[in-house]
């Protein structure tokens, strides 16, 4: 499974936009980029899951170059409730569904 | 749907003590999962099943640990004897495997050992 390297934490404001870029150099062809969120006490919950070029749904946006070895989760004018972690994942769709999470991105949202 | 239901919520045990930690996954999925987070090593996959049969324990940490699916709507993570490093959140996840990858994740059970 691909490894991904994402920033340990981003600090934002409400209102802003905000994009978390997870680099996965070693991608594979069949593999899926996928990216979950995680409130305190609470587990893991899927946000959006992309192949190439660009997926937008309800939640966010996710944004694929051509060679795909990095991608950006984009966050629309976030509020205090998206803070949480947000952990970008790599691997190969409807195989197994093994998930290896890395460490994720610790964003906080001040006022 | 009730989602993926996870019991207890809360263990606090003493070192030696076995401990069972329960799941029902969400009906109609046919893999389930169980994970471990801890500060220090973050979110770890444990084992995972596929139509209850086991697929890959290779994350499970020691023979202390053992998973076990009897049926398609429940699971049980023992640990026997417990230590003070099992001292974890342990999460439950299942997925349909059909179309979408996407794994629904339980509540978790916080588990203390003293």
């Amino acid at each position: 499974l691909a490894k991904t390297t994402q920033p340990i934490s981003m600090d934002s404001y409400e209102g802003q936009e905000v994009n978390i870029t997870c680099s996965h150099n070693n991608i594979a062809t069949n593999d899926y980029i996928t990216w979950y969120q995680q409130f305190p006490s609470q587990g893991p919950r899927f946000i959006i899951q992309g192949y190439k070029t660009k997926v937008t749904n309800e939640v966010a946006s996710l944004f694929i170059p051509a060679d795909r070895k990095s991608s950006t989760l984009s966050l629309p004018r976030v509020s205090l409730s998206d803070t949480a972690v947000y952990y970008c994942l790599v691997g190969v769709r409807n195989q197994g569904g093994k998930l290896i999470f890395g460490q994720g991105t610790e964003l906080s949202v001040k006022p | 749907d009730a989602g993926v239901i996870q019991s207890p919520r809360h263990e606090v045990t003493e070192m030696g003590q076995e401990v069972t930690l329960r799941c029902k996954p969400i009906s109609g999925h046919n893999s389930l999962f169980w994970y471990r987070q801890t500060m220090m090593r973050g979110l770890e996959l444990l084992i995972y099943f596929n139509n209850n049969v086991p697929i890959d324990d290779s994350g499970m940490p020691e023979d202390r640990f053992s998973a076990k699916m009897p049926n398609a709507s429940f699971s049980t993570l023992k640990i026997q004897p417990s230590e003070p490093r099992d001292s974890a959140v342990y999460f439950c996840a299942s997925r349909t495997g059909s179309h979408t990858d996407t794994q629904y994740f339980g509540p978790g059970t916080r588990l203390t050992v003293l």
